[in-house]
């Protein structure tokens, strides 16, 4: 069984579009994260949730929401699509977020491209 | 904030010779510190982290990492590399924010293992 799990994995759309990332994790987990991978290969931080509470915020354009329905899913929806944000995006979880070093499970990916 | 510093940004080697991939972190702190690998089109996989003790940390597929807390480094090796080693590593390092804790990572280092 898969971890933590992402659909869908490849996604090419056209620019001004709307679309979504789902992510679920089976690991009981707390915190759930989503993480942009660019061209470059920089992995940044986006969003982390703890028990459905957006907690981390960092300075994503607000065409970014990401929504947590439950502990166990942590879904990104993008407004508006554009060039710039072709990427990989990486949904992650781990049991808990009170600095225990806690290992951080990271999905499979999910390669946008907009055209 | 705390981050680390990949000095390399590729490194090719060949196959069944050793490795080292360098990392350095910024803070004067205790740290938890990671490395993660990237296979072409996969997700991201813990190699193996340290969160405190034993200096010399051993982690999957061969791989260990050495804590220098003198020369703020936690440099990777490996003594004899296979064609399959061949990835994006990434170190990184926990920085805790509103109660949770999130990865900061460096640029990434490909290591690319030639026959």
């Amino acid at each position: 069984d898969t971890a933590v799990s992402q659909t869908p994995k490849y996604l090419v759309t056209q620019m001004g579009n709307d679309k979504s990332i789902k992510c679920e994790q089976n690991l009981g987990h707390d915190t759930m994260y989503w993480y942009k991978q660019d061209s470059k290969k920089f992995l940044k931080i986006m969003f982390s949730y703890n028990n459905k509470e957006l907690i981390i915020n960092e300075t994503v354009p607000n065409r970014f929401s990401p929504k947590s329905p439950d502990k166990a899913h942590l879904n990104l929806h993008i407004n508006s699509l554009e060039l710039g944000d072709s990427a990989v995006y990486f949904c992650a979880s781990t049991p808990q977020g009170r600095g225990h070093g806690n290992t951080i499970y990271f999905g499979e990916g999910s390669w946008l491209t907009v055209v | 904030a705390q981050s680390v510093t990949q000095l390399d940004s590729q490194v090719p080697v060949f196959e069944e010779a050793p490795v080292e991939l360098r990392c350095n972190y910024s803070s004067s702190v205790s740290v938890y510190l990671f490395w993660y690998v990237q296979y072409p089109n996969q997700g991201l996989q813990l190699l193996l982290k340290y969160l405190s003790g034993s200096t010399l940390v051993k982690g999957i597929n061969g791989f260990e990492a050495e804590f220098n807390k003198s020369q703020t480094s936690f440099h990777l090796r490996k003594p004899s590399v296979h064609i399959s080693d061949t990835a994006e590593y990434f170190c990184a390092v926990t920085n805790f924010q509103g109660g949770s804790e999130k990865l900061v990572f460096g640029k990434g280092t490909k290591l690319t293992v030639n026959p």
